[in-house]
């Protein structure tokens, strides 16, 4: 199994909270996905980073922002939270070949989130 | 955009039945193709992969061709056991980004 932890694993909070997930990796791949799963959307990516410092926006960024500083972390940060971010969040990371061929993403465990 | 289409569930079989779960994706550049599965409480896991036109990608009796001129990449089982109850999602490769269906649930009776 590729090695990916999440923390934490479940977490409740409270409207207008600050909340941060973790993603830490020990393949030293280069990319990485952070995605919300919610029941009759499948899986929709947040944002995701091609290196250290290099990120950009998927097709639910809104309310969401993230940083890696160093390879093996990538932080989800939600500012204030809200009801609708209730979800369930998965980080993911592939590498991609120099021909630009992708390669499979491995997926880490999830964080069960409840804002309440 | 992009996209990954795949048949909507629950798709609810027998033990030893014939599976087939259907997926289309847009045709543009030369993605990957995925399936994952994914069983409760667990995040997804790689099931099966092609990389190129007519590759076949098969593991723990699944298998997927990536057929170009259909734009598919249909999972297949020849006989399903009540352990292969999990959700399935087919996906894409794009330039940096992957594309996922919206999974499809199989549930299998002893």
């Amino acid at each position: 199994d590729a090695g990916i932890t999440q923390s934490p694993r479940h977490k409740v909070t409270e409207t207008g909270t600050p909340v941060t997930l973790r993603c830490h990796q020990t393949e030293n791949h280069r990319y990485m996905y952070w995605y919300r799963q919610d029941p009759g959307h499948g899986l929709r990516l947040i944002h995701y980073s091609y290196g250290v410092k290099d990120t950009d926006k998927g097709e639910v960024s809104d309310g969401y922002s993230v940083s890696r500083s160093k390879t093996e972390d990538f932080l989800l940060t939600l500012e204030s939270a809200t009801s609708s971010q209730t979800s369930v969040y998965f980080c993911a990371i592939s590498e991609t070949r120099t021909s630009g061929r992708a390669y499979e993403q491995y997926f880490g465990p999830g964080t069960r989130l409840t804002v309440t | 955009g992009d996209s990954v289409t795949q048949m909507e569930g629950p798709v609810t079989l027998s033990e030893e039945a014939f599976l087939t779960i259907n997926c289309t994706y847009t045709a543009t550049g030369y993605p990957s193709l995925f399936w994952y599965v994914q069983y409760p409480g667990e995040g997804l896991q790689l099931l099966l992969k092609a990389t190129k036109a007519d590759d076949k990608g098969s593991n723990k009796g699944f298998e997927a061709t990536y057929r170009k001129e259909t734009t598919s990449f249909h999972l297949e089982k020849g006989s399903v056991q009540v352990s292969d109850s999990a959700v399935y999602f087919c996906a894409r490769s794009g330039t940096y980004k992957y594309i996922f269906g919206t999974g499809t649930r199989l549930k299998v009776l002893a």
